[in-house]
Order: C-alpha cells, then structure tokens, then sequence
C-alpha cells in the first residue's frame, strides 16, 4: 500500500536560517510519482515540484532544493535563507502511475520568525 | 491561467441539512477530487473521478456522494450534515495519467462548518 510521512509536525526557524522538510514514502510501485505542495495561510496548495522514480537528479530552484534518494524512500525539501514568506504547511505526495491516485503526507507547518 | 472554482469559501449549515459543494474547473482535466483536510491528518480522498458519470470512492467516502454530470463541474453532497463533516473541503483537478505533468490543479477550499 502507499503511504507517505512527514513526521514533523511544525517547524520554526530564525529567517535566513536552512531548514529540510523529510518526507518517506512507501509504494510497491516501480514507477511513481512524488510530489511537494506549499500551502500558504491563504488556503490554496500551490504547486512546487514533481519527480519521477527514474529520476534521481536533485534538484534546485532559486532557495529550494529537493533530494530524492529511491535507496532510503526519501524526497526531502530544504529551503535556504528562510524568508517570512515561507511560512506555510508543506505537503509530500505520491502519485500512481495512473495519475488517478495520490496519496498526502499530513503536512509540516513551517514558520519562519522574522 | 488554470483555474479550479469552488462555489463557496465559507458555509455554515445545520445539523441534518443537505448541504451542496460545488467545483469548476476550465482546464478541460479528465480527473477531479475531493478531498477533505483537518489538522493532523492531512488531506484525506473522498472520492475521485476521471471521466463524466464516473466515481470512485476514496479513503473516506461516507456520509457524501458526488455527481459529474459535466466534465468541468464536480459535486459533493453531503446528504445530511453532521457535526463530525466540519472540515476544510478542497477540489482538485488533473490530466490523466502521463499525459500531463500529473500533478494536482486546487481550488481555494471551502471551509464548512455544522451546527
């Protein structure tokens, strides 16, 4: 069965600082689909970044980077040089390779103190 | 710009009401769900669709029904509200399978709460 945790809950760091969110997951699956959304206090989770399991590559977009390692089940999201405007509740997600199942982590409610 | 609509941001219903929750989406997606979210729990699937007149039932389907009669709207129903169905509902929507970047389109969610 899949199945993804984020086991922590919240987060606060001092701006500027780096902070990683983990997220582990579970499939029986060869191909998948792993997934990070933010969820800002607005309510709506936006979007952030997706992988495939043939793709191993880290990846990096301006302060965030993301670390998939199909050896631990792992995909976890560091943001460096926190800002204030990270402050919001991450979300990992598994996808089938359907694309018509996902699967949430329960979240991690990140505050970044100004 | 992808758009998901949810009809409403805020409801407050009644015990034993009937209670409708609406979601549009314009970017012609075959998939659509419904998820409901409370803290500590994440997002948790009722139910999902991937073609009109289709559903599936998700981790937590009872108390709701839902109706695709259109491929853009997408309906959850829940027949007769409960204190316990007080939750943040979110709509989402995806191409099907490899076909997109799979990833999930959200609606702003729709906070409902029963007296």
């Amino acid at each position: 069965a899949q199945k993804v945790t984020q086991a922590q809950t919240e987060i606060s760091v001092v701006e500027k600082e780096d902070v990683t969110l983990d997220c582990v997951y579970e499939t029986r699956d060869t191909t998948y689909y792993l997934f990070w959304y933010k969820q800002p206090p607005s309510g709506e989770l936006v979007f952030l970044i997706r992988r495939n399991s043939f793709d191993e590559q880290n990846e990096i977009s301006g302060r965030y980077s993301w670390n998939f390692q199909k050896s631990t089940s792992s995909f976890n999201f560091t943001i460096t040089a926190s800002q204030v405007v990270d402050s919001a509740v991450y979300f990992c997600a598994l996808s089938e390779a359907t694309g018509n199942q996902f699967y949430f982590g329960t979240g991690t409610s990140l505050t970044v103190i100004p | 710009d992808v758009k998901v609509t949810q009809s409403s941001r805020y409801l407050v219903k009644r015990t034993g009401e009937k209670v409708f929750l609406e979601c549009v989406q314009d970017m012609d997606h075959e998939n659509m769900f419904w998820y409901r979210q409370d803290p500590g729990l994440g997002l948790r699937l009722i139910y999902f669709s991937y073609d009109v007149k289709m559903k599936e039932k998700g981790d937590i389907p009872e108390g709701y029904s839902v109706s695709r009669e259109k491929k853009e709207r997408f309906s959850l129903i829940l027949e007769s509200a409960s204190t316990n169905q007080t939750s943040m509902y979110l709509c989402a929507s995806s191409l099907a399978g490899v076909r997109g970047t799979g990833e999930l389109f959200f609606g702003e969610g729709s906070r409902l709460t029963v007296l």
